[in-house]
């Protein structure tokens, strides 16, 4: 079955960095496009960012333009979201998100992680 | 930017009763909708895609109209485990999710 497995989750302080994980299985990778969405604590749904299927395209959300990088490494099944220069207002539960449609991206999501939970706070 | 409003933003039913979710997009996203459901505590689940494509293993009582700029989610017959908080988004121009609704008991 499909499962999707984040890490690297904290309490940082603002101004620094993280770097969240996402590793994949029971699903072939490299075909799907993947997605981080995040949800700051009792607020809604914002997409953060999206990386296609072969790592070649790369979109993000304004809000995180030139602070967020998406990464990905087919050969690992793993998906990476790098956080720089992290504000109060990153605080939030990051979920990884398979793009439903196989190749191209669609934009909506069929499975999920559990989440990983950062928390940006001096 | 494609801002997604969803009303109410809070529901009180009953188990039995038909639930109407409705989604209004800032310009029109054709059929490219999306809803989904989540707890407290999970991550969300995809219930109905393109507007009206009911996601497999959802049940039937979940469908989904509309198309342009309004759309509606429905619960035909409320049951226990639909007690959760609903979201739409739009997926004609990146992503972009309503602000939920959430569906309580009364």
């Amino acid at each position: 079955q499909v499962q999707l497995v984040e890490s690297g989750g904290g309490v940082v302080q603002p101004g620094t960095s993280r770097r969240l994980s996402c590793v994949a299985s029971g699903f072939t990778f490299s075909t799907y496009a993947m997605h981080w969405v995040r949800q700051a604590p009792g607020k809604g749904l914002e997409w953060v960012a999206l990386i296609s299927n072969d790592g070649s395209n790369k979109y993000y959300a304004d809000s995180v333009k030139g602070r967020i990088s998406i990464s990905r490494d087919n050969s690992k099944n793993t998906l990476s979201l790098h956080m720089n220069s992290l504000r109060l207002e990153d605080t939030a539960v990051y979920y990884c998100a398979r793009d439903k449609v196989i190749i191209n991206p669609s934009y909506y999501f069929d499975y999920w992680g559990q989440g990983a939970l950062v928390t940006v706070s001096s | 930017d494609i801002q997604m409003t969803q009303s109410p933003s809070t529901l009180s039913a009953s188990v039995g009763d038909r639930v109407t979710i409705t989604c209004r997009a800032s310009q029109t996203i054709y059929r490219w909708l999306a809803w989904y459901q989540q707890k407290p505590g999970k991550a969300p689940k995809l219930l109905i895609y393109k507007a009206s494509s009911l996601e497999s293993g959802v049940p039937s009582r979940f469908s989904g109209s509309g198309s342009g700029t309004e759309f509606n989610l429905t619960i035909s017959s409320l049951q226990p485990d639909d007690f959760a908080t609903y979201y739409c988004q739009q997926y004609n121009s990146f992503s972009t999710f309503g602000g939920g609704t959430k569906v309580d008991i009364k």
